[in-house]
């Protein structure tokens, strides 16, 4: 089974700043994707980054990075000069296995609110 | 346009009645979800479909009954509502089964149950 844990209370980030948001997982699929998805106050589910299990790379979009360490099992997702606007809840996940069985689980989330 | 529509957005309703949620995709993918989102904010898969085929079953009380009448559609009929019931559902799609496959969301439908 897979699971993955996003044990940070409520995170404060100073606007312009970087800030880290921890995530680690547990599968025993040698084959999977990581992915972080932000959801704001108005609930929609916006995707934002992809790492794959087999990606030697960290994985960039924008201000988002994932530091992907496999050996640790952490997939955190770095953002780069936080603005007011990412202010949302934060949700890690992973899909596994490959095939037609393959779905999305999600950790808890993690809130983040961005200070002017 | 929209990729993954829900409807309705909002749904209040009287424990033990009947509602059915609607999904459509128009991005052309073969497989569909239904996921579930607690007051606790916590993401739970309850379904999944390729190309009209039930494939994921996740063990959903059986009051919950999807039903995709073709690749694009997914919809969710829930029958003897109770207060547990009430979350946000969410359908999403996928092109891909394996490890890449990026869900898209629908914006949610919200289900109060009193």
């Amino acid at each position: 089974a897979q699971k993955i844990t996003q044990t940070q209370p409520g995170m404060f980030v100073q606007e312009k700043e970087a800030v880290t948001l921890d995530c680690t997982y547990d599968t025993s699929d040698q084959s999977y994707g990581l992915f972080w998805y932000k959801q704001p106050s108005s609930g929609e589910m916006i995707f934002l980054i992809y790492q794959g299990s087999y990606d030697e790379q960290n994985a960039t979009e924008g201000r988002y990075s994932l530091n992907f360490q496999k050996a640790r099992k952490s997939a955190n997702l770095v953002i780069s000069a936080s603005q007011l606007g990412d202010s949302a809840m934060y949700f890690c996940a992973m899909s596994a296995p490959s095939g037609a069985n393959s779905k999305l689980t999600f950790g808890k989330g993690i809130t983040l609110s961005v200070r002017p | 346009d929209t990729a993954v529509s829900q409807t309705p957005k909002y749904l209040v309703t009287q424990m033990g009645n009947d509602k059915s949620i609607k999904c459509e995709q128009n991005l052309g993918h073969d497989t569909m979800y239904w996921y579930k989102q607690d007051s606790k904010k916590f993401l739970k898969i309850m379904f999944s479909y390729n190309n009209k085929e039930l494939i994921i079953n996740e063990t959903v009380p059986n009051r919950f009954s999807p039903k995709s009448p073709d690749k694009a559609h997914l919809n969710l009929h829930i029958n003897s509502l109770e207060l547990g019931d009430s979350a946000v559902y969410f359908c999403a799609s996928s092109q891909d089964f394996g490890s890449t496959g990026e869900l898209f969301f629908g914006e949610g439908s919200r289900l109060t149950v009193l």
